[in-house]
């Protein structure tokens, strides 16, 4: 089955980029949207953004002067940069496959159904 | 952008009670985009219920969804030791998720 995992600094310097990639594995990458979520500590869940397999994306507004999400099809990856970090960035982050499908012409969601456990990125 | 409110904030309840949990949006939204997901402490949420009522795949039929417009509910008919948690409702509209902030179900 498809399985998520984040990598990237876990410790990372205010005002610098925050970079994480997430690897898929037992599944391809094409025909997905995949998503990045946060969570601060003791904190409920921000959606930062998603990014389809063709490499259109969509951010959550604010955050998107300071975010890229891409994807990598040849390495089955896609990654996250948020740049100008504060305290405020200090979360979890978790990438998670974001299923949506298009059947008769309409769009049905299916949810978050697949995530990674989650990496922990401090801002300090 | 949709604001979803949790309520209960936390639910005290003994294994084998029913657990009601409501997610009340700011302005409607389609059922087709409304889900449900419980997170346990140190791991990351999992998809519990997609198009408001449908179960995701290996959900034990204890856990149903409902509600239409701005009133949604979970409902677990009978908890299990396993489904002290958190849950979440998440909705997408106007390109944007958000995430409600959260209703625990705690052990009482």
């Amino acid at each position: 089955q498809v399985q998520l995992q984040e990598s990237g600094p876990g410790l990372v310097k205010p005002s610098e980029t925050l970079s994480l990639i997430c690897s898929v594995s037992g599944g391809s990458i094409s025909s997905y949207y995949w998503s990045w979520t946060r969570q601060s500590p003791g904190k409920g869940l921000q959606w930062i953004g998603y990014v389809y397999y063709t490499g259109s994306t969509n951010y959550n507004p604010s955050l998107k002067s300071r975010l890229t999400i891409s994807v990598d099809t040849s390495k089955n990856q896609f990654s996250l940069k948020l740049s100008s970090v504060t305290a405020a960035d200090t979360a979890v982050y978790y990438c998670a496959r974001d299923h949506w499908e298009l059947l008769g012409g309409k769009e049905y969601y299916y949810g978050m159904d697949v995530w990674g456990q989650g990496t922990t990125v401090t801002v300090s | 952008e949709i604001v979803l409110t949790q309520s209960p904030g936390t639910l005290s309840l003994s294994p084998g009670e029913r657990a009601t949990l409501s997610c009340r949006a700011s302005q409607s939204v389609s059922s087709t985009y409304l889900v449900w997901y419980q997170q346990k402490p140190g791991q990351a949420p999992r998809l519990l219920i997609y198009g408001a009522s449908n179960r995701a795949t290996g959900i034990p039929d204890r856990f149903s969804g409902s509600g239409s417009g701005t009133d949604f509910t979970l409902t677990i008919s009978r908890l299990e030791p396993e489904d002290f948690a958190v849950y979440y409702c998440q909705q997408y509209g106007s390109s944007v998720y958000t995430f409600g902030q959260g209703t625990k179900v705690e052990i009482k």
